[in-house]
Protein backbone atom coordinates (compact mmCIF):
# COMPACT_ATOMS: atom_id res chain seq x y z
CA UNK A 1 0.00 0.00 0.00
CA UNK A 2 0.74 3.45 -0.07
CA UNK A 3 3.04 5.44 2.27
CA UNK A 4 2.89 7.90 4.55
CA UNK A 5 5.33 9.07 6.65
CA UNK A 6 5.22 11.80 9.59
CA UNK A 7 8.07 13.21 11.47
CA UNK A 8 8.70 13.82 14.49
CA UNK A 9 7.42 11.14 15.54
CA UNK A 10 8.08 12.27 19.01
CA UNK A 11 8.51 15.42 20.74
CA UNK A 12 8.73 17.32 23.67
CA UNK A 13 8.78 21.21 24.17
CA UNK A 14 8.26 23.77 26.62
CA UNK A 15 4.94 25.59 27.42
CA UNK A 16 4.74 28.58 25.03
CA UNK A 17 7.21 27.23 21.88
CA UNK A 18 5.77 26.19 19.07
CA UNK A 19 5.81 22.77 17.19
CA UNK A 20 5.87 21.85 13.66
CA UNK A 21 4.93 18.44 12.47
CA UNK A 22 5.19 17.14 8.99
CA UNK A 23 3.13 14.76 6.93
CA UNK A 24 4.96 13.26 3.81
CA UNK A 25 3.00 11.05 1.12
CA UNK A 26 6.51 8.50 -0.10
CA UNK A 27 5.11 7.66 -3.18
CA UNK A 28 2.11 8.88 -4.52
CA UNK A 29 0.08 12.53 -4.69
CA UNK A 30 -2.19 13.36 -2.11
CA UNK A 31 -4.45 16.27 -2.60
CA UNK A 32 -5.62 16.21 0.47
CA UNK A 33 -4.44 15.44 3.84
CA UNK A 34 -6.33 15.39 7.06
CA UNK A 35 -4.89 16.21 10.46
CA UNK A 36 -6.56 14.28 13.46
CA UNK A 37 -6.09 14.39 17.26
CA UNK A 38 -6.05 11.05 19.17
CA UNK A 39 -6.64 11.38 23.13
CA UNK A 40 -5.79 7.87 25.33
CA UNK A 41 -8.25 5.47 24.98
CA UNK A 42 -10.68 7.70 22.60
CA UNK A 43 -10.61 7.58 18.62
CA UNK A 44 -9.40 9.60 16.19
CA UNK A 45 -10.71 13.42 15.93
CA UNK A 46 -10.75 15.12 12.79
CA UNK A 47 -9.20 18.04 13.09
CA UNK A 48 -9.07 19.77 9.23
CA UNK A 49 -8.98 18.76 6.09
CA UNK A 50 -5.72 20.10 3.95
CA UNK A 51 -6.07 21.10 0.37
CA UNK A 52 -3.07 21.35 -1.64
CA UNK A 53 -2.94 24.95 -2.53
CA UNK A 54 -5.50 26.11 -0.67
CA UNK A 55 -6.81 26.49 2.77
CA UNK A 56 -7.49 24.57 5.42
CA UNK A 57 -10.75 23.67 6.30
CA UNK A 58 -11.40 23.08 10.25
CA UNK A 59 -13.35 21.05 12.26
CA UNK A 60 -15.76 22.82 14.57
CA UNK A 61 -13.83 23.35 17.89
CA UNK A 62 -10.43 23.61 16.33
CA UNK A 63 -8.64 27.02 16.31
CA UNK A 64 -7.44 27.94 13.23
CA UNK A 65 -5.03 30.41 14.48
CA UNK A 66 -3.58 27.77 16.82
CA UNK A 67 -2.92 24.78 14.99
CA UNK A 68 -1.45 26.54 11.31
CA UNK A 69 -1.48 23.77 8.69
CA UNK A 70 -0.22 24.12 5.25
CA UNK A 71 -0.31 21.89 2.41
CA UNK A 72 2.32 23.79 -0.40
CA UNK A 73 3.00 20.35 -2.44
CA UNK A 74 1.32 17.37 -3.33
CA UNK A 75 3.41 15.46 -1.11
CA UNK A 76 3.65 17.81 2.18
CA UNK A 77 1.20 18.82 4.64
CA UNK A 78 2.83 20.62 8.28
CA UNK A 79 0.80 20.83 11.39
CA UNK A 80 2.09 23.35 13.14
CA UNK A 81 1.11 24.00 16.88
CA UNK A 82 1.66 27.88 17.92
CA UNK A 83 2.16 28.39 21.51
CA UNK A 84 1.85 25.11 22.95
CA UNK A 85 0.45 24.65 26.07
CA UNK A 86 -0.03 21.24 28.58
CA UNK A 87 -3.62 20.65 27.28
CA UNK A 88 -2.20 20.31 23.35
CA UNK A 89 -0.10 16.84 24.82
CA UNK A 90 -2.13 14.61 22.76
CA UNK A 91 -1.28 12.40 19.92
CA UNK A 92 -1.41 13.89 15.92
CA UNK A 93 -2.10 11.55 13.19
CA UNK A 94 -2.23 12.67 9.74
CA UNK A 95 -3.51 10.68 6.66
CA UNK A 96 -3.85 11.21 3.10
CA UNK A 97 -5.73 10.30 0.45
CA UNK A 98 -4.20 9.51 -3.27
CA UNK A 99 -5.23 10.65 -6.75
CA UNK A 100 -4.85 8.68 -10.14
CA UNK A 101 -4.88 6.12 -11.42
CA UNK A 102 -7.44 4.34 -8.80
CA UNK A 103 -8.51 6.74 -6.11
CA UNK A 104 -10.98 4.75 -3.87
CA UNK A 105 -10.97 7.06 -1.33
CA UNK A 106 -8.83 4.49 1.09
CA UNK A 107 -6.64 6.54 3.30
CA UNK A 108 -3.70 6.03 4.47
CA UNK A 109 -2.16 6.63 7.64
CA UNK A 110 1.15 8.38 9.06
CA UNK A 111 2.51 6.89 12.21
CA UNK A 112 1.39 9.73 14.11
CA UNK A 113 3.68 12.13 16.10
CA UNK A 114 3.01 12.18 20.11
CA UNK A 115 3.62 15.69 21.51
CA UNK A 116 4.30 16.50 25.10
CA UNK A 117 4.44 19.72 26.35
CA UNK A 118 5.98 20.63 29.69
CA UNK B 1 -24.69 12.64 12.63
CA UNK B 2 -23.29 9.31 11.80
CA UNK B 3 -21.88 7.38 14.67
CA UNK B 4 -20.03 4.19 14.90
CA UNK B 5 -20.19 1.88 17.87
CA UNK B 6 -17.77 -1.42 17.79
CA UNK B 7 -18.70 -3.93 20.48
CA UNK B 8 -17.01 -5.25 22.68
CA UNK B 9 -14.61 -2.53 24.04
CA UNK B 10 -12.37 -5.11 24.96
CA UNK B 11 -11.76 -8.56 23.84
CA UNK B 12 -9.01 -11.36 24.98
CA UNK B 13 -8.98 -15.14 23.66
CA UNK B 14 -6.40 -18.04 23.48
CA UNK B 15 -3.83 -17.92 20.68
CA UNK B 16 -5.62 -20.58 17.28
CA UNK B 17 -9.26 -18.72 18.35
CA UNK B 18 -11.58 -17.49 15.36
CA UNK B 19 -12.87 -14.53 16.35
CA UNK B 20 -15.48 -11.46 14.89
CA UNK B 21 -15.61 -7.67 15.66
CA UNK B 22 -18.48 -6.02 15.37
CA UNK B 23 -18.81 -2.35 13.90
CA UNK B 24 -22.64 -0.76 13.21
CA UNK B 25 -22.98 2.38 11.69
CA UNK B 26 -26.33 4.94 12.12
CA UNK B 27 -26.10 6.58 8.81
CA UNK B 28 -26.04 3.87 5.97
CA UNK B 29 -25.67 6.55 3.51
CA UNK B 30 -21.52 5.67 3.13
CA UNK B 31 -19.24 5.77 0.54
CA UNK B 32 -17.03 3.20 2.13
CA UNK B 33 -16.12 1.65 5.27
CA UNK B 34 -12.49 0.35 6.30
CA UNK B 35 -10.66 -1.25 9.13
CA UNK B 36 -7.75 -0.72 10.72
CA UNK B 37 -5.36 -1.31 13.06
CA UNK B 38 -3.18 0.44 15.49
CA UNK B 39 -0.50 -0.81 17.73
CA UNK B 40 0.18 1.16 21.25
CA UNK B 41 1.44 4.63 20.75
CA UNK B 42 1.35 4.00 16.90
CA UNK B 43 -0.20 5.46 13.54
CA UNK B 44 -3.51 3.21 12.06
CA UNK B 45 -2.50 0.21 9.22
CA UNK B 46 -4.86 0.29 6.82
CA UNK B 47 -6.39 -3.72 6.91
CA UNK B 48 -9.42 -3.95 4.32
CA UNK B 49 -11.86 -1.17 2.02
CA UNK B 50 -14.54 -2.15 1.69
CA UNK B 51 -17.02 -0.07 -1.00
CA UNK B 52 -20.47 0.56 -0.39
CA UNK B 53 -21.38 -1.63 -3.79
CA UNK B 54 -19.60 -4.34 -1.95
CA UNK B 55 -20.40 -7.56 0.84
CA UNK B 56 -17.18 -8.42 1.70
CA UNK B 57 -13.55 -8.24 1.48
CA UNK B 58 -10.86 -10.64 2.56
CA UNK B 59 -6.65 -10.08 2.93
CA UNK B 60 -5.18 -12.96 4.28
CA UNK B 61 -6.67 -14.34 7.60
CA UNK B 62 -9.20 -11.14 7.65
CA UNK B 63 -12.23 -11.18 6.16
CA UNK B 64 -14.43 -7.89 6.21
CA UNK B 65 -18.36 -7.95 5.37
CA UNK B 66 -20.99 -4.95 5.18
CA UNK B 67 -24.71 -4.88 5.52
CA UNK B 68 -24.84 -1.32 4.57
CA UNK B 69 -28.93 -1.38 4.78
CA UNK B 70 -28.78 -2.61 8.26
CA UNK B 71 -25.52 -0.53 9.17
CA UNK B 72 -23.15 -3.34 10.52
CA UNK B 73 -19.84 -4.67 9.68
CA UNK B 74 -17.93 -7.23 10.75
CA UNK B 75 -13.79 -8.21 10.63
CA UNK B 76 -13.51 -11.92 11.17
CA UNK B 77 -9.83 -12.80 11.98
CA UNK B 78 -9.30 -16.28 11.60
CA UNK B 79 -6.34 -18.70 13.39
CA UNK B 80 -5.88 -15.55 15.86
CA UNK B 81 -1.94 -15.13 16.73
CA UNK B 82 -0.31 -13.18 19.27
CA UNK B 83 1.23 -10.66 16.94
CA UNK B 84 -2.85 -9.70 16.07
CA UNK B 85 -2.81 -8.09 19.40
CA UNK B 86 -3.86 -4.60 18.74
CA UNK B 87 -6.56 -2.11 18.39
CA UNK B 88 -8.92 -2.53 15.38
CA UNK B 89 -10.82 0.73 14.57
CA UNK B 90 -13.69 0.28 12.28
CA UNK B 91 -14.35 4.23 9.92
CA UNK B 92 -17.02 5.42 7.92
CA UNK B 93 -16.78 7.28 5.23
CA UNK B 94 -19.45 9.51 4.68
CA UNK B 95 -20.35 10.90 1.15
CA UNK B 96 -18.12 10.89 -2.21
CA UNK B 97 -16.00 14.14 -2.08
CA UNK B 98 -16.95 15.34 1.49
CA UNK B 99 -14.10 12.85 2.86
CA UNK B 100 -15.79 12.96 6.20
CA UNK B 101 -14.30 9.83 8.11
CA UNK B 102 -16.27 8.92 11.42
CA UNK B 103 -14.20 6.37 13.70
CA UNK B 104 -15.42 4.31 16.15
CA UNK B 105 -13.57 4.01 19.38
CA UNK B 106 -11.90 0.61 18.47
CA UNK B 107 -11.71 -3.27 19.77
CA UNK B 108 -8.71 -3.73 21.80
CA UNK B 109 -8.12 -7.44 21.05
CA UNK B 110 -5.58 -9.40 22.97
CA UNK B 111 -4.20 -12.58 21.73
CA UNK B 112 -2.92 -14.76 24.65
CA UNK B 113 -0.01 -17.28 23.40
Amino acid sequence: GAVVSQHPSWVICKSGTSVKIECRSLDFQATTMFWYRQFPKQSLMLMATSNEGSKATYEQGVEKDKFLINHASLTLSTLTVTSAHPEDSSFYICSAVGTAPANTGELFFGEGSRLTVL
Amino acid sequence: KQEVTQIPAALSVPEGENLVLNCSFTDSAIYNLQWFRQDPGKGLTSLLLIQSSQREQTSGRLNASLDKSSGRSTLYIAASQPGDSATYLCAVFSGAGSYQLTFGKGTKLSVIP
